[in-house]
């Protein structure tokens, strides 16, 4: 199973670039990775997801490099409201290999003014 | 549109109670997933129904949990003899295909048991 690995926590400032890099030394071919967001007292969001390379949406870059054993979400320009946790989950349930979806531990970002 | 709903939104039982919660997944989803998150961690893993495919059971913690998922629809996960580390936050998603299609989660039920 493909285990995740992320840094605890993280401070940035205002108006500053975030980027948390998440570790998956054991993904899968089949295995995609998404990023969510977790607020207190909520679910988590979806952020944004990718298989290889680079994806961009309107909120966040996700980059995934050829081996694919890590990706790092880059947050550009955070404001106070960017503080949450932040969740790196890979796995793939589609083509049967893996019985578990791996969120990692998240990674607390605490954004100041 | 609706999303994701879970009741109760709080639950408190005592030790060795039986509990049901309950998800109302997004109409037309087929995946359903549940989890649970202890105060100040990740999320865990615990169930996945696909369509009308029996779930994957391999992620419930102990014979004691168990879930349904009623006419592709509603779920249900229950916890019989519950134990004081059951206590947690319990998370229910959905999502239009299965994975790795988005997950859309609901607010979560919290459980204590005294």
């Amino acid at each position: 199973l493909a285990k995740t690995t992320q840094p605890v926590s993280m401070d940035s400032y205002e108006g500053q670039e975030v980027n948390i890099t998440c570790s998956h030394n054991n993904i899968a071919t089949n295995d995609y990775i998404t990023w969510y967001q977790q607020f207190p007292s909520q679910g988590p969001r979806f952020i944004i997801q990718g298989y290889k390379t680079k994806v961009t949406n309107e909120v966040a870059s996700l980059f995934i490099p050829a081996d694919r054993k890590s990706s790092t979400l880059s947050l550009p320009r955070v404001s106070l409201s960017d503080t949450a946790v932040y969740y790196c989950l890979v796995g793939d349930l589609l083509g049967g290999g893996y019985n578990k979806l791996i969120f990692g531990a998240g990674t607390r970002l605490a954004v100041h003014p | 549109g609706a999303g994701v709903s879970q009741s109760p939104s709080n639950k408190v039982t005592e030790k060795g109670k039986d509990v049901e919660l309950r998800c109302d997944p997004i109409s037309g989803h087929t995946a359903l997933y549940w989890y649970r998150q202890s105060l100040g961690q990740g999320l865990e893993f615990l169930i996945y129904f696909q369509g009308n495919s029996a779930p994957d059971k391999s992620g419930l913690p102990s014979d004691r949990f168990s879930a349904e998922r009623t006419g592709g629809s509603v779920s249900t996960l229950t916890i019989q003899r519950t134990q004081q580390e059951d206590s947690a936050v319990y998370l229910c998603a959905s999502s239009l295909g299965g994975a790795p299609d988005t997950q859309y989660f609901g607010p979560g039920t919290r459980l204590t048991v005294l």
